[in-house]
């Protein structure tokens, strides 16, 4: 069974630009995460869907990050523009239904300089 | 709201010892609780899920317990070897997404 796809791996910008991160999770997952990961500390959850709606997005910062899961599959998430402090790692994960056991994609490493 | 804590920060030891890593919640209305390994520059790999309803799972040389009345889970590893360093992460589920602790980094010294 193939595992949750991410793209980039890395990405490196200067503050400012916008950046886009892809997300395929597991077939059949109808929840989908997307977390960030400040060096040192626990992933923080960012937004969730269940399907292609959004069931929470309180800790996602609205003026400068957008994320859509269209037709409820693949979802991506973007940020413009990017701040310094958003230099962190991007983790998307999936799971078959919102309490079940959720499974993480290798995550995209950004830097912002 | 959900707060997760793990103790230690980090921790080393010789090889083939056994360990006890440690993870507090602060709401014991959880569903689930999942253990994670994270390696260097990598994503997160699950161990074991606990749902409210079970006491304690096995996986290998792994098994986690839950005491959902004191606020805890504790991950106990069995004959540690070298490859079993990393980091170590729990996260509690309510009704709302993985809520993480910040990790217990993990150094096996062979």
């Amino acid at each position: 069974e193939a595992g949750v796809a991410q793209s980039p791996r890395y990405k490196i910008i200067e503050k400012r630009q916008s950046v886009a991160f892809w997300c395929n999770p597991i077939s059949g997952h109808a929840t989908l995460y997307w977390y960030q990961q400040i060096l040192g500390q626990g992933p923080k959850l960012l937004i969730q869907f269940q399907n292609n709606g959004v069931v929470d997005d309180s800790q996602l910062p609205k003026d400068r990050f957008s994320a859509e899961r269209l037709k409820g599959v693949d979802s991506t998430l973007k940020i413009q523009p990017a701040k310094l402090e958003d230099s962190a790692v991007y983790l998307c994960a999936s799971s078959l239904e919102r309490s079940t056991e959720a499974f993480f994609g290798q995550g995209t490493r950004l830097t912002v300089v | 709201k959900q707060e997760v804590t793990q103790i230690p920060a980090a921790l080393s030891v010789p090889e083939g010892e056994n360990l006890v890593l440690n993870c507090s919640f602060t709401d014991s209305a959880i569903y689930n609780l999942q253990w994670f390994r994270q390696d260097p520059g990598k994503g997160l790999t699950s161990l074991l899920l606990i749902q409210s309803s079970q006491r304690e799972q096995t996986s290998g040389r792994l098994n986690a317990s839950l005491d959902k009345s004191s606020g805890r889970s504790t991950l106990y590893i069995a004959a540690s070897q070298p490859g079993d360093s990393a980091t170590y992460l729990c996260a509690g589920r309510e009704d709302t997404p993985l809520v993480f602790g910040k990790g217990t980094r993990l150094s096996v010294i062979a």
